[in-house]
């Protein structure tokens, strides 16, 4: 079966703080993501990796940084965690672009952060 | 190039149909459609490439018109299980679309009462 899991369903840090969410996936997939849900925003796309240390930014990538260096694990760094970082992590996976281009991604069950 | 859902938010009986549409002002390739429930993370319902393909699960079916840029997704005969947000999610001809990334819309939340 597959899983995407993600380190913490909740999370609470004090502004300045730095704070890692970490992301891994089972399935051997090359590409990774971290959205950001806030409501009626939609998903959001901070970062994406299509392979081991590459990365991409999206489109609110602004205080966030990310790490990939094993194929399995996705990382996003809040560098000085603020209060306007608060809000619903998703991290996603799928597989990389082959003869099926547009395929299916698979999310994690989301982290809850809250900066206080 | 977020794409553009409407409409916000759906109230529905169940059994009654509901149609929620996506579109873009961007050439798209392809259209991803996902469903959300309250606490719980997004869920792959369909895919739809360009070509005019029409696809179904279960009782929802989709449709992707490209000329027009727009897809719709079809909801006959809802199911208290159908109640959640969907989004959609796009792809196209530009760098980040070739390396895998999806433009999500803003969602619409389908509400299903008994």
């Amino acid at each position: 079966d597959v899983k995407v899991t993600q380190s913490s369903r909740y999370l609470v840090k004090r502004t300045g703080e730095k704070v890692f969410l970490e992301c891994v996936q089972d399935m051997d997939h090359e590409n990774m993501f971290w959205y950001r849900q806030d409501p009626g925003l939609g998903l959001r796309l901070i970062y994406f990796s299509y392979d081991v240390k590459m990365k991409e930014k999206g489109d609110i990538p602004e205080g966030y940084s990310v790490s990939r260096e094993k194929k399995e694990r996705f990382s996003l760094i809040l560098e000085s965690a603020s209060t306007n970082q608060t809000s619903m992590y998703l991290c996603a996976s799928r597989r990389g672009l082959g003869t099926r281009r547009f395929i299916e991604q698979f999310f994690g069950p989301g982290t809850r952060l809250t900066v206080l | 190039q977020q794409p553009v859902q409407s409409p916000q938010a759906v109230i529905l009986r169940e059994g009654e149909d509901a149609v929620i549409n996506c579109s873009s002002s961007k050439a798209l390739y392809s259209v991803h459609w996902y469903r959300q429930k309250h606490g719980e993370a997004p869920v792959f319902l369909m895919i739809l490439l360009k070509g005019g393909e029409q696809k179904g699960h279960e009782k929802i079916s989709a449709s992707f018109n490209e000329k027009k840029q727009q897809s719709s997704l079809y909801l006959t005969a809802s199911q208290l299980s159908y109640s959640g947000t969907y989004f959609c999610g796009t792809g196209g001809g530009d760098r980040g679309s070739t390396l895998g990334r999806l433009y999500f819309g803003r969602g619409t939340q389908l509400t299903v009462w008994p």
